[in-house]
């Protein structure tokens, strides 16, 4: 079976241009997580849907991190306008039910310079 | 709000055994898990323990459950380079899934 996967996988970018990493999670799966990855802080989780509704947005940085779930193959994480700080490892993992075992996507690996 | 800890580094020589150690703070977690980090890669399902379970054993992995203390280990056997990698700890409840800061284990050759 496939995992989940992202895209990009690495990413450059300048400060202010608007960034967007996607995800389609294991077929099959109704809850989808974002989680950033950076030294400093560790794993944090920055929202999670669950059958396509954001349950819990609280972990978003600010207003300039959105996310939607159109459908239950795919979801995205935006970024509008990016800035130095946000360079980190976003992950996107999902699981069969909420509170069962999470799997995890390779990450899209973000620079903004 | 819940809180999962670990130490953040641990050396051991190849060979050795290696023993990771979690503690968690939520009384309502129903399953348990570890993950391993390997670099510039995603987080990798090891293994995981129901919370009604005390011991679970796979491989070169033995997975230790103490519920009461709210203390859960991993001990690696016969560690090798290629186990060098961060292992996160974390647990689920039906709310919420948190995971540690993860140990960084260096095996030494």
């Amino acid at each position: 079976d496939a995992g989940v996967i992202q895209s990009p996988r690495h990413e450059v970018t300048e400060m202010g241009q608007e960034v967007t990493l996607r995800c389609k999670p294991i077929s099959g799966h109704n809850s989808l997580f974002w989680y950033r990855q950076t030294m400093m802080r560790g794993l944090e989780l920055l929202i999670y849907f669950n059958n396509n509704v954001p349950i819990d947005d609280s972990g978003m940085p600010e207003d300039r991190f959105s996310a939607k779930m159109p459908n239950a193959s795919f979801s995205t994480l935006k970024i509008q306008p990016s800035e130095p700080r946000d360079s980190a490892v976003y992950f996107c993992a999902s699981s069969r039910d909420f509170g069962n075992t999470i799997y995890f996507g390779e990450g899209s690996w973000l620079t903004v310079v | 709000g819940e809180d999962v800890e670990q130490s953040l580094f641990l050396s051991v020589r190849e060979g050795d055994s290696s023993v990771i150690n979690c503690t968690y703070t939520d009384s309502s977690s129903t399953y348990l898990y570890w993950y391993k980090q390997e670099p510039g890669a995603g987080l990798q399902l090891l293994t995981y323990i129901f919370s009604n379970m005390d011991m679970k054993q796979d491989q070169r992995l033995t997975v230790l459950l103490n519920k009461k203390d709210k203390h859960l280990s991993l001990r690696i056997a016969d560690t090798q380079t290629g186990d060098s990698a961060i292992y996160f700890c974390a647990e689920s409840s039906y709310q919420k899934v948190t995971f540690g800061t993860g140990t960084k284990l260096q095996v030494i050759p």
